[in-house]
């Protein structure tokens, strides 16, 4: 069975531009998480979609967007690009939020120059 | 406000020895606390989950404990290897203020296994 995958790997932009990134969780999974972990950083909650509808969000700007799409996969959209926005950004799924573990990616490097 | 404590500073321990990490939380009632593993530049692949009604758990050489009382897990790994060496995160799950189910994570602690 396929884990949650990630795309692209790497993505390099700069101030200003906006950045897309995808993810496709485990078959079966409604549920799509993305985290922000920058440098030394833990993971810092962004988004949270299930079967298609954004049921939480986290402390972040409203230039972070996402969407999840009708066959669960989803993308998040990073407008306004900043500096501080070099990260790398981790989707993860899970089937039941409250007792299910998440499975994560292996990320999206983001590096704004 | 909630907040997790992970020791921020490495842990160094010989081949074969217990590896002990410690994960303190406070302004929290977790449903669940999870342990996950972290290597370099890749996601957090899932370990272990511990609920509040249970005070210990165990994997293979992965020992998982929970103090509701004191607020605080302890993770063993024992007869610690070099391939163990990674960063562990300790996340809490459930009844956190606001009604949010979503797992909050700590920083992480580095363990470095040596040969």
């Amino acid at each position: 069975e396929a884990g949650v995958t990630q795309s692209p790997t790497h993505l390099i932009k700069t101030r200003g531009q906006q950045a897309t990134l995808r993810c496709s969780p485990i078959s079966g999974h409604t549920s799509v998480y993305w985290y922000q972990q920058a440098l030394g950083l833990g993971l810092q909650f962004l988004l949270w979609y299930d079967e298609g509808e954004e049921r939480n969000r986290g402390n972040f700007p409203p230039r972070f967007s996402g969407r999840q799409f009708p066959n669960y996969s989803s993308e998040l959209n990073v407008n306004a690009l900043e500096l501080e926005d070099s990260a790398l950004y981790l989707c993860a799924s899970s089937l039941v939020i409250r007792t299910d573990t998440q499975y994560f990616g292996p990320g999206t490097r983001l590096t704004v120059l | 406000s909630q907040k997790i404590e992970q020791n921020s500073e490495a842990l160094n321990i010989q081949e074969g020895k217990t590896a002990t990490l410690t994960c303190n939380y406070t302004n929290y009632s977790p449903a669940y606390l999870q342990w996950y593993r972290q290597d370099p530049g890749r996601g957090p692949v899932f370990l272990l989950l511990i609920r509040e009604n249970e005070k210990e758990k165990r994997k293979e050489r992965l020992k998982v404990t929970f103090d509701t009382t004191l607020k605080q897990s302890l993770f063993h790994i024992t007869a610690s290897q070099p391939a163990d060496s990674a960063t562990y995160l300790c996340a809490l799950g459930g009844r956190a203020s606001g009604g949010s189910y979503i797992p909050t994570f700590g920083r992480g602690t580095s363990l470095i296994v040596h040969p």
